[in-house]
């Protein structure tokens, strides 16, 4: 069974830019959660995707966008790029929306600069 | 909504020490708690979860944890500790009918032979 993975794993950029972050979910896990952690800091919600469509949102704004493909991969993506976006970025994935044992990759570390 | 305060930054311990790690929730619901380790540069593997029944629950590599709902508590432990639990522990929670994990800001554990 393979685990939940992330891509880049390692990622650098400059204020203002985009990025796209990846993630496979696990093997028969039809929903995926995105968290932010800033350094020394838990995980925050970003928000969950659930059969490719958004299925609730933390307090991230608008730039802060995803989507969900039909094999239940997932992508987030980042707009206007500001220093405090630097952070390890998680996906988690899971079997149901409502059952909340989430399995987590290895992230992806942003630095803005 | 719910909140989680992890009443403790950082825990020096020394090898084959008893530890604790103190985690306590807010919520006007009825909930799900979890446990959470992080690795260096690793993301977030789950120690061990209370969804329902018995309020002592065991979860992998010895440790444990005791629901406590009338001080909304969710303590760690571990009788004997080794060097490789070295790591940061993360408490989180989520209501029963949503589906976002909310975290504490986390406890480093330090082992210490």
């Amino acid at each position: 069974e393979t685990g939940v993975t992330q891509s880049p794993t390692h990622l650098i950029k400059t204020r203002g830019q985009q990025v796209t972050l990846r993630c496979s979910s696990q093997s028969g896990h039809n929903t995926v959660s995105w968290y932010q952690q800033a350094l020394g800091q838990g995980p925050q919600f970003i928000f969950q995707y659930y059969r490719e469509e958004e299925n609730g949102r933390g307090n991230f704004p608008p730039r802060f966008s995803g989507l969900q493909f039909p094999n239940y991969s997932s992508e987030l993506n980042v707009n206007a790029l500001e220093l405090d976006d630097s952070a390890l970025y998680l996906c988690a994935s899971s079997l149901e929306t409502v059952y909340n044992e989430q399995f987590f990759g290895p992230g992806t570390r942003l630095t803005v600069l | 909504a719910q909140s989680v305060t992890q009443l403790d930054s950082q825990v020096p311990v020394f090898e084959e020490a008893p530890v604790e790690l103190r985690c306590n929730y807010s919520s006007s619901v009825s909930v799900y708690l979890f446990w959470y380790v992080q690795y260096p540069n690793q993301g977030l593997q789950l120690l061990l979860k209370y969804l329902s029944g018995s309020t002592l629950v065991k979860g992998i590599n010895g440790f444990e944890a005791e629901f406590n709902k009338s001080q909304t508590s969710f303590h760690l432990r571990k009788p004997s500790v080794h060097i490789s639990d070295t790591a940061e522990y993360f408490c989180a929670v989520s209501g029963v009918s949503n589906y976002k994990l909310t975290f504490g800001k986390g406890t480093l554990l330090t082992v210490n032979p």
